[in-house]
């Protein structure tokens, strides 16, 4: 267990449906980034956070797609209107914010999208 | 754009030898390099760091190698074990960010 946690662990969807992960950091640490991973792939960054700034966005992360981190502390991802393609671990990991420093993840999110 | 490759097959070796993971990338000047473990449903963990200006770093049976001419960067398990069977990632990362660009992974089955 790294310290940072995410829920659901698992979300079953219809598409066209909203979802919401929640990503809770460690405590001291002022940077939280958002990956996705499919089957058999590396994860893929999809934005990060120093502090309540998100600092870098992916050119990928489609606009149906927000993350918001609004007390520097815990951080929420929304998927508008799901589809299939979205179904994925979306992972959160966090660090000390120091340009070259390990990251922490956390267990993921499965999400399902039928 | 940047293109990261690891070996895509499965590593199988057998239980005390070395296991030697390749982490090759092109289009992309990384300022370090770093190699994750990863387990099944699990997040990666993190194992080494190695800089642009580092040959080579090591941690108890763990050795990794950068070469910048060639771009290439080694990852070495040494007296391999059951328990080191995973997935292992390499990730590349620029001082200008902490985005980390990873490869596809390469999964190691360390047998008795």
């Amino acid at each position: 267990d790294t310290g940072v946690s995410q829920n659901p662990r698992h979300k079953i969807t219809k598409r066209g449906q909203n979802v919401t992960f929640r990503c809770d950091p460690i405590s001291e640490h002022n940077r939280l980034y958002w990956y996705r991973q499919t089957l058999g792939q590396g994860p893929e960054f999809l934005t990060y956070f120093q502090n309540e700034a998100q600092l870098e966005k992916s050119r990928l992360l489609s606009d149906r797609f927000s993350a918001e981190r609004p007390k520097g502390s815990f951080s929420t991802l929304e998927i508008q209107r799901t589809e299939q393609g979205d179904s994925a671990m979306y992972l959160c990991a966090s660090s000390l914010g120091r340009s070259r420093n390990e990251q922490f993840f956390g267990p993921g999110t499965r999400l399902t999208v039928l | 754009s940047q293109k990261i490759e690891q070996n895509s097959e499965a590593l199988n070796i057998q239980e005390g030898k070395t296991a030697t993971l390749t982490c090759n990338y092109t289009n992309y000047s990384p300022a370090y390099l770093q190699w994750y473990r990863q387990d099944p449903g699990r997040g990666p963990v993190f194992l080494l760091l190695i800089r642009e200006n580092e040959k080579e770093k090591r941690k108890e049976r763990l050795k990794v190698t950068f070469d910048t001419t060639l771009k290439q960067s080694l990852f070495h398990i040494t007296a391999s074990q059951p328990a080191d069977s995973a997935t292992y990632l390499c990730a590349l990362g620029r001082d200008n960010t902490d985005k980390l660009i990873f490869g596809t992974g390469t999964r190691l089955q360390v047998f008795p």
